[in-house]
């Protein structure tokens, strides 16, 4: 049963540019989660999606914007690229809108460097 | 949101017990307490959850006080694979809201 994955796993960008990320969920699961996640510190929220809507926000500029596809696969995709964007972007998978939240299984996550 | 504090780093030696305790006063009557560990250039990955009292699994007990504005995540005889950083969350149980993490406790085992 394969976990989450994430491509790319490493990515290099110039400021300015657009990037897309793309996250597969577990087997089962259908909402999928995103997070950044700076050097030193703790996971971010940026956005959930569940039924191919964004569901919850957090304190991320419009720049960062997502999409669920019909078969729960998600993209982040963050536009003009800052420097300060550089950091590790962590997908995180769930089951069903009402199981508890606690239940969410994390990728590898997606190394960004903005250059 | 309640805002959780442990220690930001600990060390300790193989085989022996480690706790970690997280403060959380701020906890509201629907939230959950829930630990997650984190190698490097890994996602984080959930290791034990509790609301109150005792709570133990095959990887790590978890001890609630009845005031619930603590906890202590204890790991068995550590081992080197255990050096890794661990987030102590307060989650309401509810779908669809988001985990908040802190900075973590970067946990060190030597031999």
């Amino acid at each position: 049963d394969a976990g989450v994955t994430q491509s790319p796993t490493h990515l290099i960008k110039t400021r300015g540019q657009q990037v897309t990320l793309r996250c597969s969920p577990k087997s089962g699961h259908d909402t999928v989660s995103w997070y950044q996640q700076a050097l030193g510190q703790g996971p971010q929220f940026i956005f959930q999606y569940y039924e191919e809507e964004e569901r919850q926000r957090g304190n991320f500029p419009d720049r960062f914007s997502g999409h669920q596809f019909p078969n729960y696969s998600s993209e982040l995709n963050v536009n003009a690229l800052l420097l300060g964007d550089s950091a590790l972007y962590l997908c995180a998978s769930s089951s069903g809108w009402d199981s508890p939240t606690y239940e969410q299984y994390f990728g590898p996550g997606t190394r960004l460097t903005v250059t | 949101l309640a805002k959780t504090t442990q220690p930001i780093s600990m060390d300790s030696y193989e085989g022996q017990e480690v706790n970690i305790t997280c403060s959380h006063n701020n906890i509201a009557t629907n939230d959950y307490i829930t630990w997650y560990q984190q190698f490097p250039s890994q996602g984080p990955r959930f290791i034990i959850q509790g609301y109150k009292t005792k709570v133990t699994n095959e990887v790590a007990s978890l001890f609630i006080p009845a005031d619930r504005k603590s906890s202590t995540l204890s790991l068995p005889r550590v081992s080197l694979s255990d050096t890794a950083v661990y987030y102590c969350l307060v989650v309401m149980n509810n779908a669809g809201n988001m985990l908040t993490f802190g900075g973590g406790t970067r946990l060190m085992v030597k031999p």
